[in-house]
């Protein structure tokens, strides 16, 4: 079965610098979500998108933005990137079955962001 | 604000024994809670989860409870294995899906 895309999967940058990653949802998913994770921390929502509209922010930095495009996949913009964005970033995926019951989320493989 | 609250931070088991992990969740308006396993360097997967109108739920050797009144929600895992040893996330979600999750469990299961 076709799970969620994320590349890159590595990604090194300079401080200062921009970055974008990019996540994959399952096909006919309609929502996606961007969590960062530090190492032995647990991952902590950015924000989310349903139906390419932005759904709920989380502790998501001004110098970062995202967007769901008309194909569904999304993309999570990082500038002035600083050492402690280094993480790993994890895109998930659902099917809202409907606005009130559950909609399990598939998480991607990550991608591992190390800023120097 | 919102917040998850997670204990114990670490457990340890012999195998064979019982594995109680407790989450303590602020918002009230949260409908959906998911237990996630999570071994190093990869995805959380996504093992058990209970809808708020639910108050157990029951899959094999795991299972989860949930106290609305309370604001608390339990993962139990049955004759652990050595397998199950990872980090275990709890989460609850708001109907504008936006998922906060608990601190993490890790669980180590000795042979």
């Amino acid at each position: 079965a076709a799970g969620v895309i994320q590349s890159p999967r590595h990604l090194i940058k300079e401080k200062r610098e921009t970055a974008t990653l990019k996540c994959y949802p399952i096909p006919r998913h309609d929502t996606v979500y961007w969590y960062q994770q530090g190492p032995g921390q647990d991952p902590q929502f950015l924000i989310s998108f349903y139906e390419k509209m932005q759904s709920d922010k989380g502790s998501i930095p001004d110098r970062f933005s995202a967007q769901q495009f008309s194909d569904y996949h999304s993309e999570l913009n990082m500038s002035s990137l600083e050492l402690g964005d280094s993480a790993l970033y994890f895109c998930a995926s659902s099917l809202v079955v409907d606005r009130v019951g559950t909609d399990t989320q598939y998480f991607g493989p990550g991608t591992r962001l190390t800023v120097l | 604000g919102e917040n998850v609250e997670q204990h114990p931070s670490t457990l340890s088991v012999q195998e064979g024994d019982s594995a109680v992990i407790k989450c303590t969740y602020s918002d009230s308006a949260s409908n959906y809670f998911p237990w996630y396993k999570q071994e190093l360097g990869k995805r959380p997967q996504l093992i058990i989860d209970i809808r708020s109108n639910v108050g157990e739920k029951k899959d094999q050797r795991i299972a989860v409870t949930l106290n609305k009144t309370a604001k608390h929600f339990s993962l139990h895992i049955t004759e652990t294995q050595p397998e199950d040893s990872a980090v275990y996330f709890c989460a609850a979600r708001r109907r504008t899906y936006k998922y906060i999750f608990g601190t993490g469990t890790r669980l180590k299961v000795l042979a």
